[in-house]
């Protein structure tokens, strides 16, 4: 069964740096990309950014560049966000999940088919 | 930036057919996913590539799309499809999800 599994939830305080992770089973962890949402109290689904562990490529929404960094280790498969200096701001819950790639007449589509429950950050 | 609109909430009675709409530039070029979240719950994939329907989520899910809108639609709607539906395009090498629409099922 693919699962994404997620760090524990995290109270912290502004100024303070902090790394989530997101572990992979199930799957060639190096085969697909994975992607950070972000969703803050109430709100809609916000799309951060993406790695492929195969390469450590990554590319981030234009929202977030510079704000977190996206990492992995192949060696357990696990994907990570962080944060350098916590704002009260980054109170969300943030999801990883899977992007899977298909191809039509050569054409490449994306879908995220795999999410993680979760993970609540809460700065205060 | 690549924007994608959602109604903010659309009602729909019991056994009847939601509609849920998705408008962009070009959307039906984009190959439009829609996701549903629960309360409480993590975002759950239901369309992908506009129309197709992964396995395990029932066959009254149906997408479509037409020029800059994709649609998603419920027919015979149950109280369990009560949630947040949102939906997704990949413009160049990032995702953008829509505001995602509250569907009450009254």
């Amino acid at each position: 069964e693919v699962q994404l599994v997620q760090s524990g939830g995290e109270v912290k305080k502004p100024g303070e740096s902090l790394k989530i992770s997101c572990q992979a089973s199930g799957y060639n962890f190096a085969a697909y990309w994975i992607g950070w949402v972000r969703q803050m109290p109430g709100k809609g689904l916000e799309w951060m950014g993406i790695i492929y562990p195969g390469d450590s490529d990554t590319k981030y929404s234009p929202s977030f560049q510079g704000q977190v960094a996206i990492s992995v280790d192949k060696s357990i498969s696990t994907a990570y966000l962080q944060w350098n200096s916590l704002e009260a701001s980054d109170t969300a819950i943030y999801y990883c999940a899977r992007r899977v790639t298909e191809y039509n007449f050569g054409y490449p589509y994306y879908f995220m088919d795999v999410w993680g429950k979760g993970t609540t950050v809460t700065v205060s | 930036s690549y924007e994608l609109t959602q109604p903010p909430s659309v009602s729909v009675s019991p056994g009847q057919t939601a509609t849920i709409t998705c408008s962009a530039d070009r959307l039906e070029n984009k190959n439009a996913c829609w996701y549903q979240q629960k309360p409480g719950q993590s975002p759950v994939l239901v369309i992908y590539k506009n129309i197709k329907r992964p396995s395990g989520i029932p066959a009254r899910f149906s997408g479509s799309s037409s020029g800059n809108t994709a649609t998603l639609t419920i027919s015979g709607t149950q109280a369990m499809d009560e949630a947040d539906y949102y939906c997704q395009a990949w413009d160049s090498s990032t995702a953008v999800f829509g505001g995602g629409t509250k569907l009450t099922v009254l």
